[in-house]
């Protein structure tokens, strides 16, 4: 079956970075999208962009560019969403979710990891 | 910036039908959007619902449906259920790869 495990929890400093790892089984990895999404507590969802696992290839929402980076490492099925220079704000649940293939012009997120949560403190 | 607009919270009362819908903030909705609804309850992961408008995602009672109402994608639940209260999210796909997040709504069954 299709699953998605991510890391577990983190605790950051205000200016660090932080890395989410995503590790996907029960399909081929190279053929899905990989999206990333956030929540703050008590909010509401926020897409933060993609990467496709075949090519590495990536689009971010204008929101993080600049300050997230999403990476994958194929050998593992693993895809990695990093954000840096950490504000309070950032303090969120962190998840990954997977595409459908473009071809079949299925815009929407058909499996979600658990979720991680990140905490931004001083 | 495009905005996707949700009412913030509804109230429908058991085995009553409530619809959802999910704006733009500047034009309309249409299936060239390709909305999907998800819910979600306290402590969960998202669950998918609805996609490319009106396909049910598998599991999905069908007594959860989408469509295009007017100028708004809509997600109806017929016959609401003690356990349909939570939180239900619409997305929608920009192109060009972008999507964007509806803020949500919050639905009481009482």
């Amino acid at each position: 079956q299709v699953q998605l495990v991510q890391s577990g929890a983190e605790v950051k400093r205000p200016g660090a970075s932080v890395k989410v790892s995503c590790k996907a089984s029960g399909y081929t990895f190279t053929g899905y999208y990989i999206h990333w999404v956030r929540q703050a507590p008590g909010q509401g969802l926020e897409w933060m962009g993609w990467i496709s696992p075949h090519s590495g290839g990536t689009n971010y929402a204008q929101k993080f560019q600049g300050r997230v980076t999403m990476t994958r490492d194929t050998s593992i099925s693993t895809a990695y969403m990093e954000l840096s220079r950490l504000t309070s704000d950032d303090t969120a649940l962190y998840y990954c979710a997977r595409l459908p293939p473009y071809s079949t012009s299925l815009y929407y997120f058909d499996y979600w990891g658990q979720g991680t949560l990140v905490t931004v403190s001083s | 910036q495009t905005v996707v607009t949700q009412e913030p919270s509804f109230s429908v009362s058991p085995g009553e039908t409530v619809t959802l819908t999910c704006g733009l903030s500047s034009g309309s909705v249409s299936t060239n959007y390709y909305p999907s609804w998800y819910q979600q309850t306290p402590g969960q992961a998202p669950r998918t619902l609805i996609y490319s408008t009106n396909t049910r995602s598998s599991g999905v009672p069908d007594r959860f449906s989408g469509s295009i109402l007017g100028n708004r994608a809509a997600l109806t639940i017929t016959g609401a259920q003690a356990d349909d209260e939570c939180d239900y999210y619409c997305v929608l796909y920009l192109g060009s790869g972008t999507w964007v997040f509806g803020g949500g709504t919050k639905l009481t069954v009482l």
